[in-house]
């Protein structure tokens, strides 16, 4: 199993640019998420999605959106980026169980600057 | 899902244990404690989880007192590769939507 991919590694994005980042993953989890981390903080969670069809919107959703057209994939598109969007960003995936939930399998992140 | 709090920073000798601290007095009785970690700007991984007792895996063992209030991740033997930021966090029914704080800094040093 390849686990979460995520592409691309590193972006540079001019104000006002779009663009869409990837995320695949191959373990048929129902469960797949997108994070920011900015620097030195922990990651925020800015959409989510529990299944084929279905995504919803996690602490920071504001300048980006999703969908989930299969299991397998779950890009990010950023519409007009801004600086304020500069940030790394991380593709997560799990099964999804009542109660305790399961553990998350996070990709090697997408690194983007926006200038 | 309740709050944690952790130390922003410990060290740690190599090849001693590092034991990290949690505490998370709001927790429910349905809520697990997990911890994860990130190595140098790597995607989180995660290490162990638990309800209620004590849980030892292959990577750590966790340590949870008896009320749940607070927690103790334990590296048995910590190595250099070991240094990376960790993270607990307290998990319910809010599907996946893991909430990551500040986390505790470990720097493991010869």
């Amino acid at each position: 199993n390849a686990g979460v991919t995520q592409t691309p590694k590193f972006q540079v994005l001019k104000t006002g640019q779009s663009m869409t980042l990837q995320c695949a993953q191959d373990m048929n989890h129902e469960y797949m998420s997108w994070y920011r981390q900015d620097p030195g903080m922990g990651l925020r969670l800015i959409h989510y999605s529990v299944g084929a069809g279905i995504t919803d919107q996690g602490e920071v959703p504001n300048g980006y959106n999703v969908s989930r057209s299969t299991t397998e994939d779950f890009p990010l598109r950023l519409l007009s980026a801004a600086p304020s969007q500069t940030s790394v960003y991380f593709c997560a995936s799990s099964y999804v169980s009542t109660g305790a939930g399961d553990t998350q399998y996070f990709g090697p992140g997408t690194r983007l600057t926006v200038l | 899902d309740a709050k944690t709090t952790q130390p922003p920073s410990m060290d740690c000798a190599e090849g001693r244990a590092a034991n990290l601290p949690c505490n998370h007095s709001t927790i429910s009785g349905n809520e697990y404690v997990y911890w994860y970690r990130q190595i140098h700007s790597q995607g989180p991984q995660y290490i162990i989880h638990g309800l209620k007792n004590n849980e030892t895996n292959e990577m750590a063992s966790l340590i949870i007192t008896e009320d749940r209030k607070s927690s103790t991740l334990i590296l048995p033997h910590a190595t250099l590769r070991d240094t990376a930021v960790y993270y607990c966090i307290v998990f319910g029914t809010s599907y996946g939507k893991l909430t990551f704080g500040q986390g505790t800094i470990l720097t493991v040093h010869p």
